[in-house]
């Protein structure tokens, strides 16, 4: 089935500054792939995904990008806000689906005032 | 819609005791994930069923698990007998398809003692 790696496990950044998340997965027919956050006590939640036929989204602050070739997606933060402390997830849909949406290990991202 | 519902919210019981968790998906998603988050191991996908058929339980840990899904409006997932080592928050996911948004539940904090 598919696995995926998420790196760092703990990022530490200052307000305003940039937050980059790595993730790695092992099936080339992956084609689908989510980020959610998760806030303490709460429920993860979707904030982007993207598939494989794209090389990059965007959506304001946030944006994700995808390299194939690799099987590597990242996840861009900028201008961080206090409010962007959270764990994050990525996560992969293997080519037939049949393995269901696989999460990395989460990030803890600290956004230091 | 009210959202993906889990009941109860938490549960304490002894070990060796029989545990039942349950679900009710988004009216009209019809794929439905079971995780289980732990500290240590992240969002780990137990089960995942498409239009009420398992598709992948091989993230089951063991036989004491199992999950049914006897209809689009209803799923449990049942450890019997629970061990502390199965204390954990678990989580089920609904969405339309596995290659869409995947809208949690709350939540059931599982205490084994």
């Amino acid at each position: 089935g598919e696995n995926v790696e998420q790196h760092p496990s703990t990022l530490s950044v200052q307000e305003g500054d940039s937050a980059v998340i790595k993730c790695t997965y092992s099936d080339s027919a992956s084609n689908y792939f989510p980020w959610y956050k998760q806030e303490l006590g709460k429920r993860p939640q979707l904030i982007i995904d993207i598939r494989s036929n794209v090389g990059e989204k965007k959506d304001q602050r946030i944006a994700v990008t995808l390299n194939k070739t690799a099987k590597h997606f990242s996840l861009h933060i900028t201008e961080t806000q206090p409010e962007d402390s959270a764990v994050y997830f990525c996560a992969a849909v293997s080519g037939g689906g049949a393995d269901g949406l696989t999460f990395g290990k989460g990030t803890h991202l600290i956004i230091q005032p | 819609d009210a959202g993906v519902i889990q009941s109860p919210r938490h549960e304490v019981t002894e070990m060796g005791q029989e545990v039942t968790l349950r679900c009710k998906p988004i009216s009209g998603h019809n794929s439905l994930f079971w995780y289980r988050q732990t500290m240590m191991r992240g969002l780990e996908l137990l089960i995942y069923f498409n239009n009420n058929v398992p598709i992948d339980d091989s993230g089951m840990p063991e036989d004491r698990f199992s999950a049914k899904m006897p209809n689009a409006s209803f799923s449990t997932l049942k450890i019997q007998p629970s061990e502390p080592r199965d204390s954990a928050v678990y989580f089920c996911a609904s969405s339309y398809a596995v290659r869409a948004e995947a809208f949690f539940g709350q939540g059931t904090r599982l205490t084994v003692v």
